[in-house]
């Protein structure tokens, strides 16, 4: 079964510094799609960036970026730059790309992420 | 713009009460979720759809079902709504073959079992 951890339940950053979300993944699908969202404390969930399994470079959006390590299983978030706009519940997600379940999208516990000023 | 939109931002029911949340989305996408979320566990997901008609268990199904009538609407029923079922409800939606485009989502209905 496809497992996606978050290990770090709390970040803070200061103003302007760049902050690594952490996210490990388990599967045995060689197809699959790793994705980040935001949900700030109005609830709503704000799609962020996406990698595909066989992405070869990793995928970038702005201020964000996603480090993708395939042989280690993370996919970890980079924030470059914090404002204060990113305080929020960063969450990682997995998809799967193959059989029955195609397409059913797999969470993290989330971290909370706090930029001080 | 884009929009999965869930009936009931807030809803308070009874213990025992046949619960509807409904969800509409208005982007012609094949899949639908539903996701409850509780502090410490992330986003569950309790059933999807990829058809009218069709539906799959997720990881925590037991004590709801699902309603899938017409492509643009997912329904999730408590059949006996208990306290445990205390929750954020999450409905989301997506391309059967566009994942990277991301699955959008409804602003979350936040339901109370008294």
């Amino acid at each position: 079964a496809q497992k996606i951890t978050q290990t770090q339940p709390g970040m803070f950053v200061q103003e302007k510094e760049a902050v690594t979300l952490d996210c490990t993944y388990d599967t045995s699908d060689p197809s699959y799609g790793l994705f980040w969202y935001k949900q700030p404390s109005s609830g709503e969930m704000i799609f962020l960036i996406y990698q595909g399994s066989y992405d070869q470079q990793n995928a970038t959006e702005g201020r964000y970026s996603l480090n993708f390590q395939k042989a280690r299983k993370s996919a970890n978030l980079v924030i470059s730059a914090s404002q204060l706009g990113d305080s929020a519940m960063y969450f990682c997600a997995m998809s799967h790309a193959g059989g029955t379940s195609y397409g059913k999208l797999t969470f993290g516990q989330g971290t909370i992420l706090t930029v001080h000023p | 713009d884009v929009k999965v939109t869930q009936s009931s931002r807030y809803l308070v029911k009874r213990t025992g009460e046949k619960v509807f949340l409904e969800c509409v989305q208005d982007m012609d996408h094949e899949n639908m979720f539903w996701y409850r979320q509780d502090p410490g566990l992330g986003l569950r997901l309790i059933y999807f759809s990829y058809d009218v008609k069709m539906k799959e268990k997720g990881d925590i199904p037991e004590g709801y079902s699902v309603s899938r009538e017409k492509k643009e609407r997912f329904s999730l029923i408590l059949e006996s709504a208990s306290t445990n079922q205390t929750s954020m409800y999450l409905c989301a939606s997506s391309f059967l073959r566009q994942l990277n485009y991301g699955y959008t989502f409804g602003s979350g209905t936040r339901l109370t079992v008294v």
